[in-house]
């Protein structure tokens, strides 16, 4: 049983930049969840996306989008990089609203 | 909005020992109080969970506690192992707003054997 997979693993990019993550969630579940982990610090809220559409949004700017496919696989796209942006962002899946997240290990993004 | 506090930051024990780690919430609407713990290189891992309209859970070596009334929920470890070593971050939600989690800053657990 596969649990939540995302790619790439790594990345870096310079400022000013794009960037795509990408997140496949757990079978079975249809709910997709994008925090962002600076180092020593823990997930903060991006935004959450069921049935395709983005459902609740943290306190992030609009440089921060994202989709979420009919297999319920979801994109986090970032534009116009920043230093600040350099972090782990990772991805969570549930079997509905409300209900218990699982992690991927996460995308660690680096700007230079 | 809601605001999670964790302490201690660091808990350095010996194997065989007890390990607590507390946290504070903010929100009274918040109902659903989830565990994660996070080994070097990976994401978080759910471990533990509890809702408000339970008091206390445990899943072998590891409880959880609630309470309300002064909204704050710990986590115990029992008979602690080196690979127990990792950190922990507990989180806060209110399920009614759709579950979106708000973190604690972490702890840091050490194990020494």
């Amino acid at each position: 049983d596969a649990g939540v997979t995302q790619s790439p693993t790594h990345l870096i990019k310079t400022r000013g930049q794009q960037v795509t993550l990408r997140c496949s969630p757990k079978s079975g579940h249809d709910t997709v969840s994008w925090y962002q982990q600076a180092l020593g610090q823990g997930p903060q809220f991006i935004f959450q996306y069921y049935e395709e559409e983005e459902r609740q949004r943290g306190n992030f700017p609009d440089r921060f989008s994202g989709h979420q496919f009919p297999n319920y696989s979801s994109e986090l796209n970032v534009n116009a990089l920043l230093l600040g942006d350099s972090a782990l962002y990772l991805c969570a899946s549930s079997f509905g609203l409300g209900q218990p997240q699982h992690f991927g290990d996460g995308t660690r993004l680096s700007i230079l | 909005g809601e605001n999670v506090e964790q302490h201690p930051s660091t808990l350095s024990v010996q194997e065989g020992d007890s390990a607590v780690i507390k946290c504070t919430y903010s929100d009274s609407a918040s109902n659903y109080f989830p565990w994660y713990k996070q080994e070097l290189g990976k994401g978080p891992q759910l471990i533990i969970d509890i809702r408000s309209n339970v008091g206390e859970k445990k899943d072998q070596r590891i409880a959880v506690t609630l309470n309300k009334t002064a909204k704050h929920f710990s986590l115990h470890i029992t008979e602690t192992q080196p690979e127990d070593s990792a950190v922990y971050f507990c989180a806060a939600s209110n399920e009614g707003s759709q579950g979106n989690l708000i973190f604690g800053k972490g702890t840091k657990l050490s194990v020494k054997p």
